[in-house]
C-alpha cells in the first residue's frame, strides 16, 4: 500500500498573500492531480502532471501555478489568495485511471 | 467536451431502505465509469469502476451497471446502513489521465 500526505492540513492567508500547498505520495505513482473542492461545485481539475517536470492544465488554473520537482512531490501555488475564499485542495494520484487522494489541505482567506 | 451529470445534490433515506443515486455523462469515447465514495472529514475513496457495457459491478453492497445506450452508470444498493452517510462522486475518464467529476450527491441516512 501507499500514503499521500499533504501540508500543511489548514491554511489560513491573507487577501493577495502567495500560498503554496505540498503533496507528497509514496504509491509511485506516475501521475499526480490537484483538484479544488467547494460545497456543491464537486470537483474541479487545477493542475495535472503526468511526470517529473510535465505540467498539464486544468479547467481551474487560472490563478493557480503548480511545480513536479520530483515523481513523489506535487505542489500548487495560490499566486494571490482572495479575500473571503473557502475551498479545499485535494491532491491525487493515479494509475491505470484509478486515483488515490489525500486528505486535503482546508484554505481559509482572511 | 466531456462531462458528468448527477442531478440529486442531496438524498435522504430512512436506514434499510434501498436508494439509487443517479449518474449520465456525455462523451463521444469509450469511456470508463467510476463511484467515488467521501465520507465527512475524509479523502474520497474509489467504491466502483466499469468499462464493461451492460454488466454490473458491485463492491460493500453497492452496485452499477454501465450502460452505453443511455450514457448513464446509476448507483444503487437494496438497504442503505448509517454508516453509507456520504458524499457520492461519479466520474469520468477516457483512459487517458485527465478525470471528469460530477457536482455529488450527498446521501443523508436516518435511524
Amino acid at each position: 500500500g501507499g500514503i499521500i500526505t499533504q501540508t500543511p492540513k489548514f491554511l489560513i492567508g491573507q487577501e493577495g498573500q502567495k500560498l503554496t500547498l505540498k503533496c507528497q505520495q509514496n504509491f509511485n505513482h506516475d501521475t499526480m492531480y490537484w483538484y479544488r473542492q467547494d460545497s456543491g461545485k464537486g470537483l474541479r481539475l487545477i493542475y495535472y502532471s503526468i511526470t517529473e517536470n510535465d505540467l498539464q492544465k486544468g479547467d481551474l488554473s487560472e490563478g493557480y501555478d503548480a511545480s513536479r520537482e520530483k515523481k513523489s512531490s506535487f505542489s500548487l501555488t495560490v499566486t494571490s489568495a482572495q479575500k473571503n475564499e473557502m475551498a479545499v485542495f485535494l491532491c491525487a494520484s493515479s494509475i491505470r485511471v484509478e486515483q488515490y487522494f489525500g486528505p486535503g489541505t482546508r484554505l481559509t482567506v482572511l | 467536451g466531456d462531462s458528468v451529470t448527477q442531478t440529486e445534490g442531496l438524498v435522504t433515506l430512512t436506514k434499510g431502505l434501498p436508494v439509487m443515486l443517479n449518474c449520465t455523462y456525455q462523451t463521444t469515447y469509450s469511456p470508463f465509469l467510476f463511484w467515488y465514495v467521501q465520507h465527512l472529514n475524509e479523502a474520497p475513496k474509489l467504491l466502483l469502476k466499469s468499462s464493461t457495457d451492460n454488466k454490473r459491478t458491485e463492491h460493500q453492497g453497492f452496485y452499477a451497471t454501465l450502460h452505453k445506450s443511455s450514457s448513464s452508470f446509476h448507483l444503487q444498493k437494496s438497504s442503505v446502513q448509517l454508516s453509507d452517510s456520504a458524499l457520492y462522486f461519479c466520474a469520468l475518464s477516457l483512459n487517458t489521465d485527465k478525470v471528469v467529476f460530477g457536482t455529488g450527491t450527498r446521501l443523508q441516512v436516518s435511524p
